[in-house]
């Protein structure tokens, strides 16, 4: 059964700071790991990782992806209050017909002034 | 404009009592999912459906049913039997090809009293 598992659970940080969120996972055949932001409601899609070591990038968000050891991260930097949110991990294995994907139980990060 | 419209945003219900719940894509895509989330969880999949007139078990059906006799909607309806249904559901998209992501509606909060 595949498993994605996401740390820390939650995360209170001040304007300003940098912010990492760790993703790990066990999936048979993987294909590829997403991130979403999840606000008020609907989870909104920030990157697709598809190889190792190369770094998706979009602004003040980043995301890396290392296959040998199982695991992503999310960096945030020079954090906003609008950072705030859910950070949901998923993944995608390759044999999967419906193309579902396997969440983790997200991060919640709280960005204070 | 194009996007997945879910409704109602926020339902009661008295326990015993179907319902069902609504969603609605203008995207063209010919794949869409149901996810149940509970607090401080990620999303667990209960039906997805490739292609109209045709669906499958998510990892936790039971207690729900679903159709797709339209490409656009994909409703859900809660039973009786489902014994937990307060949650947000999450109703997703997703269009063909490689690198096409599931993009999300609005949700809707089930209460069950």
């Amino acid at each position: 059964e595949d498993k994605v598992v996401q740390s820390p659970l939650s995360l209170v940080v001040h304007e300003g700071d940098t912010v990492t969120l760790n993703c790990s996972y066990e999936v048979t055949n993987f294909r590829s790991l997403l991130w979403y932001k999840q606000e008020k409601k609907a989870p909104t899609f920030l990157f697709m990782l598809t190889s190792s070591g190369i770094e998706k990038k979009s602004g003040r968000l980043s995301s890396i992806l290392d296959k040998k050891e199982l695991f992503s991260i999310l960096n945030i930097t020079a954090t906003q209050t609008g950072d705030s949110a859910v950070y949901l991990c998923a993944v995608r294995p390759v044999y999967n017909a419906g193309n579902m994907l396997t969440f983790g139980g997200g991060t919640r990060l709280m960005v204070k002034p | 404009d194009g996007g997945i419209t879910q409704s109602p945003k926020y339902l009661f219900r008295k326990e015993g009592q179907n319902v069902t719940l609504s969603c609605e894509q203008n995207l063209n895509h010919d794949a869409m999912y149901w996810y149940r989330q509970d607090p401080g969880q990620g999303l667990r999949l209960i039906y997805y459906s490739q292609i109209v007139n045709d669906f499958q078990k998510g990892d936790i059906a039971e207690g729900y049913s679903v159709s797709r006799e339209k490409k656009e909607s994909f409703p859900l309806t809660v039973t009786s039997a489902q014994k937990n249904p307060t949650a947000f559901y999450l109703c997703a998209s997703k269009g063909s090809g490689v690198g096409n992501e599931q993009f999300f509606g609005p949700g809707t909060r089930l209460t069950v009293l």
